[in-house]
């Protein structure tokens, strides 16, 4: 089973909207972080956000923000009033304490394409 | 400019190449991650160095061979491999070889079996 979901494969909004990534992750374990990052057509993944199974408190940056919520497992990312730079792939992931190695769950990603 | 810099950016070889992918952090990190990215899949994790040593092979085969020659340089050593091998192989550093550490990836190299 996939410890990671991100059911939205691809998204397409027009400049301006406000657009919502959605992530979904399983695991068993108290402890564990969770990670947002960006995938821009260059190639490289650039890290967001990471947040720990105990803070539970939103965050937002600038115009992203993120809702964390334990009691239905999800991590969700919202861009508001996107901007065509936003154009990516958004890939979310989970790394849990138990792990003996450094292993990072991620998600199939989000294509959002921002249209001018 | 980018931390963890990768070469090539693109390759093509073909099914009894030898090449040789390369990644170079200049972060100052004691892990180094090869990790490879298919169409429509998750990331996959391929090999994990922490300070110079080997310490995860998540089941890759043996035409994918990994060396870490320092903490600041990893390489990607592949020899018969098949198309569906093609995809972007991407390498990524950390501080250390812990779960909370953020990863720094490169650009990825996009390689085509042909």
């Amino acid at each position: 089973a996939q410890k990671v979901t991100q059911a939205q494969t691809e998204i397409s909004v027009v400049e301006k909207e406000d657009v919502t990534l959605d992530c979904v992750y399983e695991t068993r374990d108290t402890t564990y972080y969770l990670f947002w990052y960006k995938q821009p057509p260059s190639g490289e993944l650039v890290f967001l956000i990471r947040r720990n199974s105990f803070d539970e408190q939103n965050e937002i940056s600038g115009r992203y923000s993120w809702n964390f919520q334990k009691s239905t497992s999800s991590f969700n990312f919202t861009i508001t009033a996107s901007q065509v730079v936003d154009s990516a792939v958004y890939f979310c992931a989970l790394s849990e304490a138990r792990n003996t190695g450094n292993q990072f769950y991620f998600g199939t990603g989000t294509s959002l394409t921002v249209i001018p | 400019e980018t931390g963890v810099t990768q070469t090539p950016r693109h390759l093509v070889m073909g099914m009894t190449n030898k090449k040789s992918l390369k990644c170079e952090q200049h972060l100052g990190h004691n892990a180094m991650y090869w990790y490879k990215q298919s169409a429509k899949k998750p990331l996959e994790l391929m090999f994990v160095y922490s300070l110079e040593e080997r310490v995860e092979n998540n089941s890759v085969p043996s035409r994918f061979s990994p060396e870490c020659p320092n903490s600041s340089h990893l390489f990607l050593h592949l020899h018969t491999l098949q198309p569906e091998d093609s995809a972007l192989y991407l390498c990524a550093s950390s501080q250390e070889m812990r779960i909370t550490g953020e990863l720094f990836f490169g650009e990825g190299s996009r390689l085509t079996v042909l």
